[in-house]
């Protein structure tokens, strides 16, 4: 069965510092690796993916994950953060099918100090 | 090129009455999820179609919830009668079919109160 933890319920972080938002993931098969961000009252934002190839993918907002088979992790990363990264970002995961269902994690509230 | 709609924003019921919910999917998408959001919670997949087929059902209280997606496009959710723990946003999203077309794009929720 899929499965996805984020192990942190909150990260904080000071302002123009890196950050790391991790996640890890269990899937009997390929996995296609997904962050979302959530804002107050918000729908999920898509941030980025990793389908295959290059094990580090760039996404929206400086936002980049690096994704770890033998590890089985997706972790999320941003090398200088902003006040208005402050938000809750999902991990998720689906196998290698479009027709899939995707799995989220619990959520990480990122919380960016000025 | 607009986004997946959702309708109402806001829902406030009492316990044992019933709601309904409303999507329109993207232009063009072929998958559509339902997604239960319980504050504090990560969504979880309450139904998915494919077209106007179910995919995937395994986690929709079928006693009290229900979901229809007539003609392939836009989508209801129905929960008859309410129980206090229904108290969620109700998120929609919808995909593309095809190959690399992988991540879910989702509407802004519907929040659920009952009371």
């Amino acid at each position: 069965a899929q499965s996805v933890a984020q192990p942190e319920d909150q990260v904080n972080v000071a302002e123009g510092n890196p950050l790391t938002v991790k996640c890890t993931y269990s899937v009997s098969g390929n996995p296609y690796l997904f962050w979302y961000v959530q804002y107050p009252n918000r729908g999920l934002q898509f941030l980025l993916k990793y389908i295959t190839g290059d094990n580090l993918v760039k996404g929206s907002y400086g936002f980049e994950a690096e994704f770890n088979k033998s590890q089985t992790s997706f972790h999320l990363k941003k090398p200088s953060a902003l006040v208005s990264d402050s938000a809750l970002y999902f991990c998720a995961v689906r196998l290698y099918s479009s027709a899939s269902k995707i799995i989220f994690g619990s959520g990480t509230r990122l919380s960016i100090r000025p | 090129e607009a986004g997946v709609a959702q309708s109402p924003r806001y829902k406030i019921i009492e316990k044992r009455q019933s709601v309904a919910f409303w999507c329109n999917p993207i232009s063009g998408h072929a998958t559509l999820y339902w997604y239960q959001q319980i504050l504090g919670q990560g969504p979880k997949l309450l139904i998915q179609f494919q077209n106007n087929g179910v995919v995937d059902d395994s986690q929709l209280p079928k006693d009290r919830f229900s979901a229809e997606r007539l003609k392939g496009v836009d989508s209801t959710l129905k929960i008859q009668p309410a129980k206090l723990e229904d108290s969620a946003v109700y998120l929609c999203a919808s995909s593309p079919a095809g190959a690399g077309n992988t991540e879910a794009f989702f509407g802004q929720g519907t929040r659920l109160t009952v009371v």
